[in-house]
């Protein structure tokens, strides 16, 4: 069965840099999402992507965020300048086509901690 | 804005035992789906049933069913002979429906389900 992946499983940065969360999913859905959960809270929504452009985006995805879907299998998620807050479990997700299930798929989650 | 609001953070039934987990939710929108998702040690969402708002009949997924009351708002759980591998957190959430398939999920506190052997 398809699944969504998640690399890497867990990243340790320092307070300030960079880094990109990577996910593929499943390959013939067509819209996706990002959540992150900072630990014992629940899941809140970042941002969904179509068609090569953000649809909706939360309060939460701020400057600090962006996304990318680089090629045909990628979609990215970039924190510039991460801050000791950044520190949560990130999940992407996956949906088909609208009109289709619209259940969404999620993958195993990146553990992002910032020291 | 949606919220949903989960008012039981944890709950501990015994093995073969049904349990009903509570979900309300408060939203302006007329078309809309909820879904239970649940989330093991491992942390991985798994879905385990959606409703869609604008079906009156109650989804079932096998020992999962919902109890889905549209005028009060409330959406509960119900796990029939409930299994070791139950043992959980389960999120209650909310997606609004506007035609596409870009909407975020809204998603409540959770309710920590432990079963019991």
């Amino acid at each position: 069965e398809p699944e969504v992946t998640q690399t890497p499983s867990h990243q340790v940065t320092q307070m300030g840099q960079e880094v990109i969360l990577r996910c593929v999913p499943i390959s013939n859905h067509l819209y996706f999402y990002w959540y992150r959960q900072i630990l014992g809270q629940k899941v809140e929504f970042l941002v969904s992507f179509y068609n090569n452009e953000i649809s909706e985006k939360s309060e939460i995805f701020d400057d600090q965020f962006s996304v990318e879907r680089p090629d045909g299998s990628n979609f990215t998620l970039k924190i510039r300048s991460t801050k000791l807050e950044d520190s949560a479990m990130y999940f992407c997700a996956s949906s088909p086509l609208a009109g289709g299930p619209i259940e969404q798929y999620f993958g195993p989650g990146t553990r992002l901690t910032v020291t | 804005a949606q919220t949903v609001t989960q008012s039981q953070p944890e709950m501990s039934v015994q093995e073969a035992e049904t349990v009903t987990l509570s979900c309300t939710y408060d939203t302006s929108e007329s078309n809309y789906y909820l879904f239970w998702y649940k989330q093991p040690p491992s942390r991985q969402m798994i879905l385990v049933i959606r409703q869609e708002a604008y079906k009156q009949q109650n989804a079932t997924e096998n020992r999962f069913s919902v109890n889905f009351q549209k005028a009060a708002k409330s959406f509960s759980l119900k796990i029939s002979d409930s299994q070791l591998g139950d043992t959980a957190m389960y999120f209650c959430a909310f997606m609004k429906h506007e035609g596409g398939g870009a909407d975020g999920l809204t998603f409540g506190k959770g309710t920590h389900l432990i079963i019991q052997p």
